[in-house]
């Protein structure tokens, strides 16, 4: 049974980063055919996709967050990780990493159970 | 980026009721359309991708349909496990972008 799991600070003070740690069990980040993305959630809102990396260590990001986010595998831990720079209150949001097999249309198909960060001083 | 516009925002419908959600896409995406279920406090939940293949494990109530800009989901029987919000996404370009969501209420 695969299973993603987030782990990192919930709250952040405005202008710092944000590192968040996803742990996969029960698959390997390592394999073909397999992104891995970060997603997140402001309370009472849709959910905005971040950006994915491949196993081989590319990575797709989303343009609207401006170089401000990271993302990076540790194969040997079986991890894949969000940086996001610059914080604002504007970043307050449930933070989920998912699986995104290419086959099945790129849809994600597994969720880790989600980390709400908040940005306050 | 391609903008997905969901419709209703919300409805409200009674068990047993036949319900139908709309996903638009401000350009052709194909096929490339996926449906997520939500629950007040829980994760997203993969339903149908590629537009109208059923996720392993999901009741067969649901379905979808549509190509190009325009999808549905339907679900057939409304049940009391499925008043949730629901999501729509396109894969087709990155960056992937999802619809702001339809909420299903209880009537």
């Amino acid at each position: 049974q695969v299973q993603l799991l987030e782990s990192g600070p919930g709250l952040v003070k405005p202008s710092q980063t944000l590192t968040l740690t996803c742990t996969v069990s029960g698959d390997s980040i390592s394999r073909d055919n397999c992104y891995w993305s970060w997603i997140r959630q402001p309370a009472g809102k849709a959910l905005e996709w971040l950006g994915r990396i491949y196993s081989g260590g590319s990575t797709t990001y989303n343009p609207s967050l401006k170089s401000r986010v990271t993302i990076s595998l540790d194969t040997s831990k079986n991890q894949f990780s969000l940086k996001l720079t610059s914080l604002t209150a504007a970043d307050t949001a449930v933070y989920y990493c998912a699986r995104e097999p290419i086959v099945g249309a790129n849809a994600f198909d597994i969720w880790g159970q989600g980390r709400k960060v908040t940005v306050s001083s | 980026d391609i903008q997905m516009t969901q419709s209703p925002s919300s409805l409200s419908a009674s068990v047993g009721d036949r319900v139908t959600i709309t996903c638009r896409a401000s350009q052709s995406i194909r096929s490339y359309l996926n449906w997520y279920q939500q629950k007040p406090g829980r994760v997203p939940n993969l339903l149908i991708y590629a537009t109208s293949t059923l996720q392993s494990g999901v009741p067969s109530r649901f379905s979808g349909s549509g190509s190009g800009t325009d999808f549905t989901l339907t679900i057939s029987s409304l049940q009391p496990e499925d008043f949730a919000t629901y999501y729509c996404h396109q894969s087709y370009s990155t960056p992937w972008t999802f619809g702001q969501g339809t909420k299903v209420e209880i009537k």
